[in-house]
């Protein structure tokens, strides 16, 4: 009965590949988020749903595309990966902002070679 | 441009004794902090908690101060235990945001 859960945990891929990380949540929150850990630990903010719209777009480059089919999905779609791209993504859910906190997945380790 | 700054990348601290983290932060617009914890290969969870009315807020053997004028935050774990030790990350946002900022984290060994 995990909370929050994505798949996969870990991915190695080659330069100019595409790929995609997974994310559910089944705690019946309506905002979702991703974020990413680069190789300094910083947790940085890359997206982030409301009941399926796009609320939180940081400065990503547009290879990352974020989609939501429902309130407890959102995917994250990499496309023509890069090396800088290797770091640990994170996906988030909570019920509204303010102290509401956010409940993380255990993380996705992607490597680019 | 990082509004949430935890200058101690580490602190050390034995079994029993009290363990203080340190966040400072620039945005004078954020209204609510919040403490995660985070073991290696997991994700972060969350500790505690303090809105900016408060200037404390208290769960069992954690504290967290809240000193909005100096833009500061303090978490204080009494008694350490050998399984504190982890990352330790400040997070802040404001009144209607969404966006959850971090700090670097402060990583956390209790010695035994």
């Amino acid at each position: 009965d995990t909370a929050v859960s994505q798949t996969p945990k870990y991915l190695v891929t080659q330069m100019g590949n595409d790929k995609s990380i997974k994310c559910e949540q089944n705690l019946g929150h309506d905002t979702m988020y991703w974020y990413k850990q680069d190789s300094k630990k910083f947790l940085k903010i890359m997206f982030s749903y409301n009941n399926k719209e796009l609320i939180i777009n940081e400065t990503v480059p547009n290879r990352f595309s974020p989609k939501s089919p429902d309130k407890a999905h959102l995917n994250l779609h990499i496309n023509s990966l890069e090396l800088g791209d290797s770091a640990v993504y994170f996906c988030a859910s909570s019920q509204g902002a303010g102290l509401s906190p956010l409940h993380f997945g255990n993380g996705t380790r992607l490597t680019v070679t | 441009d990082q509004q949430v700054k935890q200058n101690s990348p580490s602190l050390s601290v034995q079994e029993g004794r009290i363990s203080i983290l340190n966040c400072d932060y620039t945005n004078s617009m954020f209204d609510y902090f919040l403490w995660y914890k985070k073991y290696p290969a997991e994700g972060p969870t969350f500790l505690i908690s303090i809105s900016s009315i408060k200037d404390k807020n208290e769960d069992g053997r954690f504290t967290v101060f809240l000193n909005k004028s100096a833009k500061h935050l303090s978490l204080h774990i009494v008694p350490s235990q050998p399984g504190d030790s982890a990352v330790y990350f400040c997070a802040a946002r404001g009144s209607n945001d969404y966006k959850l900022s971090f700090g670097a984290g402060t990583t956390v060994t209790v010695r035994a």
